[in-house]
């Protein structure tokens, strides 16, 4: 069975660009998380969707990031305007149930902005 | 709130050594579960393992063994006769009654050959 799906893998950006991360979950998983990775804050997590719906966006840093999730099987994470503060990995990962069921995760964009 | 610390920042043996990670945790949650991930140089989380609160049972899986003791809210990963391609980051996670994972800061295990 496939598993998370990313795309792109590799982003390069300059500030002030449009920068859309793309998710394709596990089949049947109705839970799906973003994710960032930073040397400097580890690993955080921007949103949580369950079902479609965006249930926590505490994490999301500001109003230039943004999440959806049109169905179950896509969701995208859009940072507009970039600023090189942004760079770093992002994880999307799924899960059946959230509370007990395993978190699997995708292999990551790594995004630079220039 | 959710705590994970994994004290040992870096650690670097010799192939064929064992090795162990260590990992303490706080909840105020009765039931919770922790998990180990590996991130190897190439940048992807890969599963490892998941254990509920309920369930103290020690688990080996090839040469690598999980020691979970609730009396003192640790959850330690050892690895036996190391090899090269255990070289990675290794992250011990928590999750409670809510659906947040909350990740420890990560130990980089080095084995050099």
């Amino acid at each position: 069975d496939a598993g998370v799906i990313q795309s792109p893998r590799h982003e390069v950006t300059e500030m002030g660009q449009e920068v859309t991360l793309r998710c394709k979950p596990i089949s049947g998983h109705n839970s799906l998380f973003w994710y960032r990775q930073t040397m400097m804050r580890g690993l955080e997590l921007l949103i949580y969707f369950n079902n479609n719906v965006p249930i926590d966006d505490s994490g999301m840093p500001e109003d230039r990031f943004s999440a959806k999730m049109p169905n179950a099987s896509f969701s995208t994470l859009k940072i507009q305007p970039s600023e090189p503060r942004d760079s770093a990995v992002y994880f999307c990962a799924s899960s059946l149930v959230p509370q007990e069921e395993t978190q699997y995760f995708g292999p990551g964009t790594r995004l630079l902005v220039l | 709130a959710q705590k994970v610390t994994q004290a040992q920042t870096e650690i670097s043996v010799v192939e064929k050594e064992d090795v162990t990670l260590d990992c303490v945790y706080e909840t105020r949650d009765t039931t919770y579960y922790l998990f180990w991930y590996k991130q190897p140089p190439s940048g992807e989380l890969v599963f490892l393992i998941r254990r509920n609160s309920f369930d103290e049972q020690n688990e080996i899986s090839g040469r690598y063994s999980w020691n979970f003791q609730k009396s003192t809210s640790s959850f330690n990963f050892t690895i036996t006769a190391s090899q090269v391609v255990d070289s990675a980051v290794y992250f011990c996670a928590l999750s409670g009654n809510d659906y947040k994972l909350s990740f420890g800061a990560g130990t980089t295990v080095t084995v050099r050959a």
